[in-house]
């Protein structure tokens, strides 16, 4: 079974910096691309970034390019974004999904998200 | 900036057809725009319900379908039931990037 746990969310001040995990399991992770998404609490969905297998291709919403970094250790079968000069419009719940097998081919599974709330 | 535009709201009958429809601000969407179709019910992740124009997962009922119709993806659902209900996002690759729709809220009445 096909399992995504995000971690790391939280309370954060203006500026400041924040590491989201996810946990992946239940299929070879190296086999698929990997995407952040984000949804504001009652609101829409909005891509974030993704990253292709082997970390060769990363992109990023113009929203966050510059700010937040994704990377993966498939070692560990984990997925990380590194989220930068945070903003409060940054607040959020981040999910965590998997691609498939490149990157511009969208999403099959999904986390349950891990909430980052960015204020002061 | 790329928009992609779903409608906001659409009303079935228990039973009925009901057609969404997803278009990219830049053109026709095609099948390299690579189109996915997510339903989220309140308090809940997103889940795929379609990928790659008309791909279905396993847990995806038979009823939902997946298309190009008139230079737009489209999601038709036949023989709708009322756990139906929910927010249906799409998603393209347009414009260069992955682009969300704003979400069709489909009430089943």
């Amino acid at each position: 079974e096909v399992q995504l746990v995000e971690s790391g969310g939280g309370l954060v001040q203006p500026g400041r910096s924040l590491r989201l995990s996810c946990a992946a399991s239940g299929f070879t992770f190296d086999d698929f691309a990997m995407h952040w998404v984000r949804q504001v609490p009652g609101k829409g969905l909005e891509w974030v970034s993704g990253i292709n297998w082997n970390s060769g291709y990363t992109a990023y919403a113009d929203s966050v390019k510059g700010r937040f970094t994704i990377s993966r250790d498939n070692g560990k079968s984990a997925l990380f974004l590194q989220m930068n000069s945070l903003r409060p419009e940054d607040t959020a719940l981040y999910y965590c999904s998997r691609g498939f097998n490149g990157l511009r081919l969208g999403m099959g599974y999904w986390g349950q998200g891990t909430l980052v709330t960015v204020s002061s | 900036q790329t928009v992609v535009t779903q409608e906001p709201s659409l009303t079935v009958s228990p039973g009925g057809t009901v057609t969404l429809t997803c278009a990219c601000s830049t053109g026709p969407v095609t099948s390299d725009y690579y189109p996915n179709w997510f339903q989220q019910k309140p308090g809940q992740a997103p889940r795929t319900l379609i990928y790659l124009t008309n791909n279905k997962h396993s847990w995806t009922p038979a009823r939902f379908s997946g298309s190009l119709l008139g230079g737009k993806a489209a999601l038709t659902l036949s023989g709708a039931q009322p756990e139906d209900e929910a927010e249906y996002y799409c998603l393209l690759y347009c414009g260069g990037a992955q682009v969300f729709g704003g979400g069709t809220k489909l009430t089943v009445l």
